[in-house]
């Protein structure tokens, strides 16, 4: 079982440009759930997906961003027309029925 | 009102102390509790779950407090590799939803 997985690691967008975070969970997790973290700062909730649904997207900006888990394959977090207040570090943790939730190593997207 | 709340601390205690933290949580629907740690730069990682009874993991409790609504997390015997953030988590039945509170910093001093 390889964990949480998340592509790519560290990612340089210039302003302007799109960002695309993927997120493979853990096997037999249909639970996924995204979080952003800025420096010295908590894990601020972003949305909550199952396959093909958003459970959840209260904490997702109303522009720019959205989020998809397809049937198959991983889930993306997609940043359209980043700006550097988008510089952060982006989570993803799976779970399946109310059990706890593990965590990818994240991605860190920087924009120059 | 925050679904979870912690005191950010920090927390600086010297080696071999104990240290406590607590958590409040808002909705008395909450079904499933959890205390995780982050290192710097890293992800958050299951310390422990909370069990309405208790439970101990060597040097670490965990305790919940249903009619207070609040979870706590007892450190004895402090090692300087405790030194860390501690998140506090709650879930709700419905939704499956995890709350994560902001966090209590830890540093162990030698």
């Amino acid at each position: 079982n390889a964990g949480v997985m998340q592509n790519p690691r560290h990612l340089v967008r210039r302003r302007g440009q799109e960002a695309r975070l993927r997120c493979s969970p853990m096997k037999g997790h249909s639970h996924v759930y995204w979080y952003r973290q800025l420096p010295e700062e908590g894990l601020k909730f972003m949305v909550y997906l199952q396959k093909e649904n958003i459970i959840d997207e209260s904490g997702m900006p109303k522009e720019r961003f959205s989020a998809e888990f397809p049937k198959e394959g991983p889930s993306i977090l997609r940043i359209q027309q980043v700006v550097r207040g988008d510089s952060a570090a982006y989570f993803c943790a799976s779970s399946s029925t109310r059990t706890e939730a593990f965590f990818g190593q994240g991605t860190r997207l920087t924009v120059v | 009102r925050k679904e979870v709340e912690q005191d950010p601390g920090p927390f600086n205690v010297p080696e071999g102390a104990t240290v406590a933290f607590n958590c409040t949580y808002s909705n008395s629907a909450s079904q499933s509790f959890f205390w995780y740690r982050q290192d710097c730069r890293k992800e958050p990682k299951l310390l422990m779950s909370v069990y309405s009874s208790g439970n101990e993991d060597g040097r670490f409790t965990a305790q919940l407090n249903r009619a207070s609504q609040y979870i706590s997390l007892l450190i004895r015997d402090s090692k300087l590799s405790d030194s860390a953030t501690y998140l506090c988590v709650v879930n709700k039945e419905t939704g499956n939803q995890f709350y994560f509170g902001t966090g209590t910093s830890l540093t162990v001093i030698p």
